[in-house]
């Protein structure tokens, strides 16, 4: 069982479409991160939250962090084919802790 | 700028190779890790440096060494290779432990 679980897993959705991808856990993460990996590359920082009930937007993506820091969503609006994609979540428990990862929800925005 | 140079990028060994994945970065970052990448299990923390001279075990350190050159390079080393080390591996870095990570492109690794 990972510490961070992510769903769903994978989500296939036509161009136009709203998506929101889930980050959970039972345990308090002092802050969290969202990564957008494409094949053949590494993961790309999309952004970092760190205050419970904080919502962040990067154009048509908005990322908030549950307000008990257990958690976090990304939604993401009218999604284009652009926006395909491995999605991952990644969090630390304490200031000085390394990021842990949870299993990646693969997006498929279809034209 | 290159960010993070991860060489090779493919590479096949026979079981009980040894080889050496090289990685380097031009950003002044303090500290580098080392990732793997499996279907379903996400990236593990293989080792991390948390600054020049200092390395530490992650989640799963086994069968796997690390050196932290200076500050822009961070090898990792496969001993004996074993198939079970099938995988991508992934270098990255960031200036301090509570920042944003930058990662490369990876290494994929295939042992037969």
């Amino acid at each position: 069982t990972q510490l961070l679980e992510q769903s769903p897993q994978f989500l296939s959705i036509q161009e136009g479409e709203n998506l929101t991808v889930y980050c959970n856990s039972s345990s308090v993460f002092s802050s969290l991160q969202w990564y957008r990996q494409e094949p053949g590359e590494g993961p790309v920082l999309l952004v970092t939250v760190v205050t419970g009930g904080e919502v962040k937007k990067l154009k048509r993506l908005t990322f908030q962090f549950g307000d008990a820091r257990k958690d976090s969503s990304l939604h993401i609006t009218a999604a284009q084919p652009g926006d395909t994609g491995l999605y991952l979540c990644a969090g630390t428990k304490a200031a000085g802790n390394k990021l842990t990862f949870g299993g990646g929800t693969r997006v498929l925005v279809k034209p | 700028n290159a960010g993070v140079t991860q060489t090779p990028k493919f590479q096949v060994l026979k079981t009980g190779q040894s080889m050496t994945l090289q990685c380097a970065q031009d950003m002044n970052h303090n500290s580098m890790y080392w990732y793997r990448q499996d279907p379903g299990m996400g990236l593990r923390l293989i080792y991390y440096s948390a600054s020049e001279g200092t390395t530490d075990k992650g989640e799963v350190p086994n069968g796997y060494n690390v050196s932290r050159l200076n500050k822009r390079e961070f090898s990792l080393r496969l001993e004996s290779a074993a198939p079970s080390q099938t995988s991508v591996y992934f270098c990255a870095s960031n200036i301090g432990t509570d920042y944003g990570y930058t990662f490369g492109s990876g290494t994929r690794l295939t042992v037969v």
